[in-house]
C-alpha cells in the first residue's frame, strides 16, 4: 500500500480563496483523522471519521471549516473563506481500527497571504 | 491538567549517551499507548507501540506505568540521526477511541 495521500503538498493561496485538501486513507483503515500543525499551537485534531461518519468535529475551529467522506477511500477539507490565520500544516492519517496506531500523510503545508 | 503531558525540552544529549523522558496521561480508563518521532517539517511517524510489558526495540525501549499513569522512552547509544521530536499518544475508550496526543520533547543530539 502506498500509505496516506494527501494532496496538495504545497498551496499559496490569497484570503477569501476557498480552499480544498484531499485525502486517500489506507485501505481498509476505518478511521481517518485530520489534524492541523502550528508551531504555537502543535497538533490539533480537527474531526474524525469511522467508517465515513463523522464522530467529533468539536476540533473544527469554525463554520469556515468543513470535512466531508464520501467513501471509504476519500475525504476532503474545505475551507471557506480562507484567512493568513489558517496557515499551517494539515494532517491527515487512518487507523484500521480503535486500538491500532495511526499512519499519517505528508501533509499539506497552506499558506494564506 | 492536560490529558497527556510531556516535558517540551529540548534535551540537548551528547552522541552515544543515554537519554529518557516520560509522558503521563490522566485518565486511567487509557486503553493503548503509543511513541511517536517527527522530523522537521515532516509528518509524525509512528516509533512503537507500548505493551503492559514493556517492549524494546533495537536502543528503544518504552515501558508502561499504569499505576502512576505515565510511559517512558529510553534510548541507548544515541545517534545524531535520533534528533527529532517524539510524541506520546493514548487513545481512550470513553472518547471513542480518540488518540490523545502530547506536545512532544525535542531531543537534540549533539556530536
Amino acid at each position: 500500500d502506498a500509505g496516506v495521500i494527501q494532496s496538495p503538498r504545497h498551496e499559496v493561496t490569497e484570503m477569501g480563496q476557498e480552499v480544498t485538501l484531499r485525502c486517500k486513507p489506507i485501505s481498509g483503515h476505518d478511521y481517518l483523522f485530520w489534524y492541523r500543525q502550528t508551531m504555537m499551537r502543535g497538533l490539533e485534531l480537527l474531526i474524525y471519521f469511522n467508517n465515513n461518519v463523522p464522530i467529533d468535529d468539536s476540533g473544527m475551529p469554525e463554520d469556515r471549516f468543513s470535512a466531508k467522506m464520501p467513501n471509504a477511500s476519500f475525504s476532503t477539507l474545505k475551507i471557506q473563506p480562507s484567512e493568513p490565520r489558517d496557515s499551517a500544516v494539515y494532517f491527515c492519517a487512518s487507523r484500521e481500527g480503535e486500538d491500532t496506531e495511526a499512519f499519517f500523510g505528508q501533509g499539506t503545508r497552506l499558506t494564506v497571504v | 491538567r492536560k490529558e497527556v503531558e510531556q516535558d517540551p525540552g529540548p534535551f540537548n544529549v551528547p552522541e552515544g549517551a543515554t537519554v529518557a523522558f516520560n509522558c503521563t496521561y490522566s485518565n486511567s480508563a487509557s486503553q493503548s499507548f503509543f511513541w511517536y518521532r517527527q522530523d522537521c517539517r515532516k509528518e509524525p511517524k509512528l516509533l512503537m507501540s507500548v505493551y503492559s510489558s514493556g517492549n524494546e526495540d533495537g536502543r528503544f525501549t518504552a515501558q508502561l506505568n499504569r499505576a502512576s499513569q505515565y510511559i517512558s522512552l529510553l534510548i541507548r547509544d544515541s545517534k545524531l540521526s535520533d534528533s527529532a521530536t517524539y510524541l506520546c499518544v493514548v487513545t481512550l475508550y470513553k472518547s471513542n477511541y480518540q488518540l490523545i496526543w502530547g506536545a512532544g520533547t525535542k531531543l537534540i543530539i549533539k556530536p
